[in-house]
């Protein structure tokens, strides 16, 4: 059983650029969730992918979206990048039935983000 | 709205000391909560979960009992060791949208 995985592992990125994160889910997991996590702080939720559609959405402006593929991947877009979404960006896989994902989740090891 | 309040670090044990990180909680409804641990340079790994009130989730020599009376859900262990050194996170699920709530981590140092 493979887990979670995420790519690339770091990245720099300057301020206006387009920035796009992929994950690939556990074996088996339908469900992909995206955190942001800024130095010293805990893990904030961005948005939640259920079988493709976009199933919850945290406080984070239009300029972060998302995909997910049939396989379940997922990819996370961050256009006009600003100094403040440098961070370690973190997908987590969780297996949902009958619309309900489960709540557990678990993590990869995380994208690095630089801003400069 | 909901949210999780986790002691403050960073925390500096000696080896074999007994240790405790306070976790309590704001939430409508009834949660199911949660500890990860990160260690240096690394993502989140699932520690232990509690699901309903009076659960006690256990992993490792970690324990946390999942107290609705006092909305807390303090995290213990009777002896650590130095590889316990990491950042530890207290969280709550939120079915709403299927989101994790995290407090802001405590750093746990242990000493040889």
């Amino acid at each position: 059983e493979t887990g979670v995985t995420q790519s690339p592992t770091h990245l720099i990125k300057t301020r206006g650029q387009q920035v796009t994160l992929r994950c690939s889910s556990q074996s088996g997991h339908n469900t992909v969730s995206w955190y942001q996590q800024a130095l010293g702080q805990g893990p904030q939720f961005i948005f939640q992918y259920y079988r493709e559609e976009e199933n919850g959405r945290g406080n984070f402006p239009p300029r972060f979206s998302g995909l997910q593929f049939p396989n379940y991947s997922s990819e996370l877009n961050v256009n006009a990048l600003e100094l403040d979404d440098s961070a370690l960006y973190l997908c987590a896989s969780s297996l949902g039935s009958g619309g309900v994902p489960q709540e557990t989740q678990y993590f990869g090891p995380g994208t690095r983000l630089l801003v400069l | 709205g909901d949210s999780v309040t986790q002691m403050e670090g960073p925390v500096t044990l000696s080896e074999e000391a007994f240790l405790t990180i306070n976790c309590t909680y704001t939430a409508t409804g009834y949660p199911s909560l949660f500890w990860y641990v990160q260690y240096p340079g690394e993502g989140l790994q699932l520690l232990l979960k509690a699901t309903k009130a009076d659960d006690k989730g256990s992993n490792k020599g970690f324990e946390a009992t999942y107290r609705k009376e006092t909305t807390s859900f303090h995290l213990e262990k009777g002896s650590v060791q130095v590889s316990d050194s990491a950042v530890y996170f207290c969280a709550l699920h939120y079915n709403q949208g299927g989101k994790l709530i995290f407090g802001q981590g405590t750093e746990l140092s242990v000493k040889p």
